[in-house]
């Protein structure tokens, strides 16, 4: 069966501070991957996604970058954190043309 | 472009009163709609999805909702709150299978005793 793990769960960085946050999927090949950030009273936004290896296609500018340097590893990176980075980040996979999204456990970012 | 509302970011509910959460999307092509449900700290987890068919679906902890059409609207049921269904509840839809969904903002499920 498929997992996904992300991690850590929580983290708590300075402004200013360099961010990792990864996720791997096991189970399945190929798969869609998606980083999704949640603030509060601003549901989930789509931050970026990948249909494959070095493929990212970002919803929306900011401080923030992904990679994809294996099948199944999804990376979100920062240079410099900014308070307004804080918020709960969610990883999550697809299968191409199968309606189901599964996600993570999710990583608390608080910037201080 | 596509969007999903959920009327109401706050509902609250007597234990064994009926949950009535509420979605409304809009779209030019026919989508593929979900509830999820997250706990405090935690992932999402699937309640329930359309995709074709029959239009109303049923989930798990005794969760349904109904694809109308007419009213681009997907609303989420439980006839009998219990005081484990406290929680936030997304509604989501994407447009092409095994695409981004896109979430509305949430509703917190709140219980009482």
């Amino acid at each position: 069966s498929q997992t996904i793990h992300q991690w850590p769960a929580t983290l708590v960085q300075p402004v200013g501070s360099p961010l990792s946050l990864e996720c791997t999927v096991e189970g399945t090949s190929n798969p869609n991957l998606y980083w999704y950030r949640q603030a509060a009273g601003r549901g989930l936004q789509l931050l970026f996604y990948s249909v494959g290896i070095g493929q990212i296609s970002s919803e929306v500018p900011q401080n923030l970058s992904a990679s994809r340097p294996q099948d199944r590893q999804f990376i979100l990176s920062s240079k410099k954190l900014l308070l307004s980075d804080s918020g709960f980040y969610l990883c999550a996979w697809s299968a191409h043309r199968v309606e189901l999204t599964f996600f993570g456990q999710g990583t608390r970012l608080t910037v201080v | 472009a596509q969007s999903v509302t959920q009327l109401g970011s706050h509902v609250s509910v007597s234990e064994g009163a009926l949950v009535l959460l509420r979605c409304n999307y809009s779209s030019s092509v026919p989508p593929y709609l979900f509830w999820y449900v997250q706990y405090p700290n935690q992932g999402l987890q699937l309640l329930l999805k359309y995709t074709t068919g029959a239009t109303l679906v049923k989930g798990i902890n005794g969760f349904e909702a109904e694809f109308k059409k007419s009213e681009t609207s997907f609303h989420l049921t439980k006839p009998s709150a219990h005081m484990s269904d406290a929680a936030e509840y997304f509604c989501a839809v994407s447009f092409q299978a095994g695409t981004a969904l896109i979430f509305g903002k949430g509703t917190t499920l709140s219980v009482s005793s």
